[in-house]
């Protein structure tokens, strides 16, 4: 099973600023088959980025996914005030087993 | 419009039994693997489990393999989680998502609102 280690666990900033999300698998994640999710209290998790870097449709060009192998990263740009919320990686390089990582909370600073 | 609709959910005792049901409209059902994750209370999401369009292709968690069983009716646009010898770890809210493919599991385009399980004496 592939392990994904997000971080940090919670990042403090203000709208505007910069966000860089981490994620770290346990081996090397296939075609970078790798999702983000993007989580607000009491709904369910909103699809961001697949294939490690490619928008899912109606997402705006302010989140953008990098990487391959074993490091994944979620960057936002400038934060807007909605972007506020819980981030999770997820792998699917090693399907049918799929896996996600712990989260990052993204939270007003 | 895609519409995930789950049912079933309950508080039901450690050992015992439980079937959830995800009601899919607004795509072709038959044309897309599904799935099950899950999430406890103030804890992060996990996979349960998944199945592909024809019932092909069954994955589950360790977590829960020979305790859980997906299956799908795509005659009902229905997909379904028997869960058997529950225990106080399964209490999540469960969601069904659809996949981006039929075949195995890729990643969640759409998913519902939940359905809360709670197991406890």
């Amino acid at each position: 099973e592939i392990v994904l280690t997000q971080s940090p666990g919670t990042l403090s900033l203000s709208p505007g600023e910069r966000a860089t999300l981490s994620c770290r698998a346990s081996q090397s994640v296939s075609s970078s088959y790798l999702a983000w999710y993007q989580q607000k209290p009491g709904q369910a998790p909103r699809l961001l980025i697949y294939g490690a870097s490619s928008r899912a449709t109606g997402i705006p060009d302010r989140f953008s996914g990098s990487g391959s192998g074993t490091d994944f990263t979620l960057t936002i740009s400038r934060l807007e005030p909605e972007d506020f919320a819980v981030y999770y990686c997820q792998q699917y390089g090693s399907s049918p087993q799929l896996t996600f990582g712990g989260g990052t909370k993204v939270e007003i600073k | 419009e895609v519409q995930l609709v789950e049912s079933g959910g309950g508080l039901v005792q450690p050992g015992r039994s439980l079937r959830l049901s995800c009601a899919a409209s607004g795509f072709t059902f038959d044309d897309y693997a599904m799935h099950w994750v899950r999430q406890a209370p103030g804890k992060g999401l996990e996979w349960v489990s998944g199945i592909s369009w024809n019932s092909g292709s069954i994955g589950y968690a360790d977590s829960v393999k020979g305790r859980f069983t997906i299956s799908r009716d795509n005659a009902k646009n229905s997909l379904y989680l028997q869960m058997n010898s529950l225990r106080a770890e399964d209490t999540a809210l469960y969601y069904c998502a659809k996949d981006l493919s039929a075949v195995a599991g890729t990643f969640f385009d759409y998913w519902g609102q939940g359905t809360l399980v709670t197991v406890s004496s």
